[in-house]
């Protein structure tokens, strides 16, 4: 049973435009969110959280909004780099296990030039 | 400061064979975490070790262990390896392990013939 789904495995996007990454999850106890991107051959580094108490947080162009009526976090990004070109995992923590993070699956992002 | 590595990066076994990875955390950081990737199935945490002591466990086989020694080094053993192992292996370390920032390593990649 996935807690968290990113359900789109890919995205492309133009240069300048932004990158909208989605995520959803099930379980309600969930209470800190991060987003993680990762390049091909190497681990996954922290970009931004967010924790329940708020429902935006923004870091320069990554701005993450959380809607926890909807169960929904999705990871802005405006304007749109090549650089950006990279994996981004959604993770949840909190409820039992707090100190376990649950991963989504990935979207693979592609900011086109 | 040296960020968290792992060794061996890449890996190749047949099945029914042992393997084990090594993950060396950042200095300061008492809390080791493993995760397996794969297309499918995203990534999934396998367990942490605090001070030396397992606080989290995955849904993994017991054939999954891992340990934790007096310098915050880490080891996983995976036994009786099955081709659906092939997977990479990354680990994570942070200060103390509830929402806080993870850091990942590059990653082991082991591929089961």
């Amino acid at each position: 049973d996935q807690q968290v789904k990113q359900n789109s495995p890919s995205l492309s996007v133009q240069e300048g435009r932004i990158s909208i990454l989605n995520c959803d999850y099930t379980n309600s106890m969930f209470d800190y969110f991060l987003w993680y991107k990762k390049y091909p051959a190497e681990g996954p580094t922290f970009l931004i959280s967010i924790s329940s108490i708020k429902d935006k947080n923004e870091d320069g162009r990554f701005t993450v909004f959380l809607n926890k009526s909807a169960k929904h976090l999705s990871l802005h990004i405006v304007p749109s780099q090549p650089g950006d070109s990279a994996v981004y995992f959604c993770a949840a923590s909190g409820g039992v296990s707090t100190d376990k993070y649950i991963f989504g699956t990935g979207t693979r992002l592609k900011v086109l030039a | 400061k040296a960020g968290v590595t792992q060794t061996p990066r890449y890996l190749i076994k047949t099945r029914g064979q042992q393997v084990t990875l090594s993950c060396s955390p950042i200095s300061g950081h008492r809390s080791v975490s493993w995760y397996q990737q794969t297309p499918g199935q995203g990534l999934q945490f396998l367990f942490e070790y605090f001070s030396e002591t397992q606080r989290n466990k995955g849904n993994f086989p017991g054939r999954f262990s891992g340990r934790q020694f007096s310098n915050s080094r880490s080891e996983m053993n995976v036994s009786t390896l099955e081709l659906g192992d092939s997977a990479l292996y990354l680990c994570a370390s942070s200060l103390a392990g509830h929402q806080e920032t993870q850091y990942f390593g590059p990653g082991t990649r082991l591929l089961v013939l």
